[in-house]
């Protein structure tokens, strides 16, 4: 079945650091992949999206690129902020039965960033 | 407002209780879905809904019942509490001509 691997964490890391959040998935067909976060006592938010091989999602100074050859979605950085400490979600779009598709999460990455 | 609730936000009860943990919707989306959040575990799908009539399991729904009474209302209940059903649950939705799901804040559920 469909899986998404994250690296464990915590990533602890100094403000204004590059950050790498590694994500690989096995997934029948094309899967869509996500990154998700979540904040402190908060749910989960969409942070960026990549729909098919080589795009590129982007949003708030994160992008991560799908590499269908890697099977991979890794997230980065250049310079991470205080306010960048959160969960983060590896995600894609699997496929069940009859057509219909169910999402599947990684285990998150907690990051943590000191002053 | 925000588009998905949760109610209650936090929860004790005691083992063997029945209890119901309640989300709504504003989004107008067909699709809604509860997971459960454990430390380490990430997340894990309990039930999802396609519509109001379609109710279907998800990979860990042992001990636990759903009801979808509308298209803005789906409830997860915990028919006799026991302790490692301790968690953070979370209620999400989706449009089912889109991929990105809407997550609710959350019930810390504590079973003593």
């Amino acid at each position: 079945g469909d899986s998404v691997t994250q690296m464990e964490g915590p990533v602890t890391l100094s403000e204004e650091a590059f950050l790498t959040i590694n994500c690989t998935y096995t997934a029948t067909g094309y899967p869509s992949l996500f990154w998700y976060v979540q904040y402190p006592g908060e749910g989960l938010q969409l942070l960026l999206k990549a729909t098919k091989a080589d795009d590129k999602g982007s949003n708030k100074g994160f992008e991560a690129t799908y590499r269908k050859e890697t099977t991979s979605f890794h997230l980065e950085k250049g310079s991470v902020q205080v306010s960048d400490s959160a969960v983060y979600f590896c995600a894609l779009r699997g496929y069940a039965s009859g057509g219909s598709y169910i999402p599947t999460f990684g285990r998150g990455t907690s990051l943590i960033v000191h002053p | 407002d925000a588009d998905v609730t949760q109610t209650p936000r936090n929860r004790i009860t005691k083992t063997g209780k029945r209890i119901m943990l309640e989300c709504s919707q504003t989004k107008g989306h067909d699709r809604m879905y509860w997971y459960r959040q454990d430390p380490g575990l990430g997340l894990q799908l309990i039930y999802y809904s396609f519509d109001v009539k379609d109710i279907n399991k998800g990979e860990i729904s042992d001990g636990y019942s759903v009801s979808r009474q509308a298209q803005a209302k789906f409830s997860l209940s915990l028919e006799s509490a026991i302790p490692n059903q301790t968690a953070l649950y979370f209620c999400a939705t989706q449009d089912g001509r889109q991929e990105t799901q809407y997550f609710g804040p959350g019930t810390r559920l504590l079973v003593l």
